[in-house]
């Protein structure tokens, strides 16, 4: 139980335009969906906070209009890179949490990565 | 604010060994505390978590980890790794805010047949 899926797992695309990455809860409803960026040998940086019917939380410094998030659904969020640049390359990774002994837990969806050209 | 140190950002261990990865948190309530393992090019699969109760959690893969109040740690560790634990070791605290995790830096496991 607890899959988490994440279309597509590799995107290559010219600078300028737009890139939509989906992170599907395949076997559960999840309240919660987060996005992360992860860079080459380091940890996860949270982007956002995705609810359900809502808009999402930003974490600071991370630009609202350039990275569009829409949670449509209790088993589906997706994030929308607007206007690609070659800086906006990386490894993007989305969790959904779960209940879990009593306690929400994340469960990990298996990344996509960006390559902006 | 709450913090994890992964002390070690490389270990190098020989197949069939024993193996610890180093945590340690600061956070002011109760901790909730997660390891989690990436291989290259992948998502982070759930070892192991703690919540309360028993001190020392068993997790998926022959893994366990034992929570150290005193010590604001949370070691993960296995008696006997094998080549295919070769991966990256996040260990993460549970802020208690709408249940966002804190990384730490991440130990990059290699092991030698």
């Amino acid at each position: 139980g607890a899959v988490v899926s994440q279309h597509p797992s590799r995107v290559i695309c010219k600078s300028g335009t737009s890139v939509k990455i989906e992170c599907r809860s395949l076997d559960f409803q999840a309240t919660t969906m987060f996005w992360y960026r992860q860079f080459p040998k380091q940890s996860l940086m949270l982007m956002a906070t995705s609810n359900e019917g809502s808009k999402a939380t930003y974490e600071q410094g991370v630009e609202k209009d350039k990275f569009l998030i829409n949670h449509a659904s209790l088993t589906l969020s997706t994030l929308t890179v607007t206007s690609a640049h070659p800086e906006d390359s990386s490894f993007y990774i989305c969790s959904a949490t779960g209940l879990a002994g009593g306690r929400e837990t994340q469960y990990f969806g298996p990344g996509t990565r960006l390559l902006v050209l | 604010a709450q913090s994890v140190t992964q002390p070690d950002i490389h270990i190098t261990v020989s197949e069939g060994a024993s193996l610890e990865l180093r945590c340690n948190y600061s956070y002011g309530a109760t901790p909730y505390l997660f390891w989690y393992v990436q291989s290259p090019g992948q998502g982070l699969q759930l070892l192991l978590k703690y919540f309360s109760g028993d001190t020392l959690v068993q997790g998926i893969k022959g893994f366990e980890a034992e929570f150290k109040r005193s010590q604001s740690s949370f070691n993960l560790r296995k008696p006997s790794v094998h080549w295919s634990d070769a991966a990256e070791y996040f260990c993460a605290v549970d802020t208690g805010t709408a249940s966002k995790l804190t990384f730490g830096t991440g130990t990059r496991l290699q092991v030698t047949l």
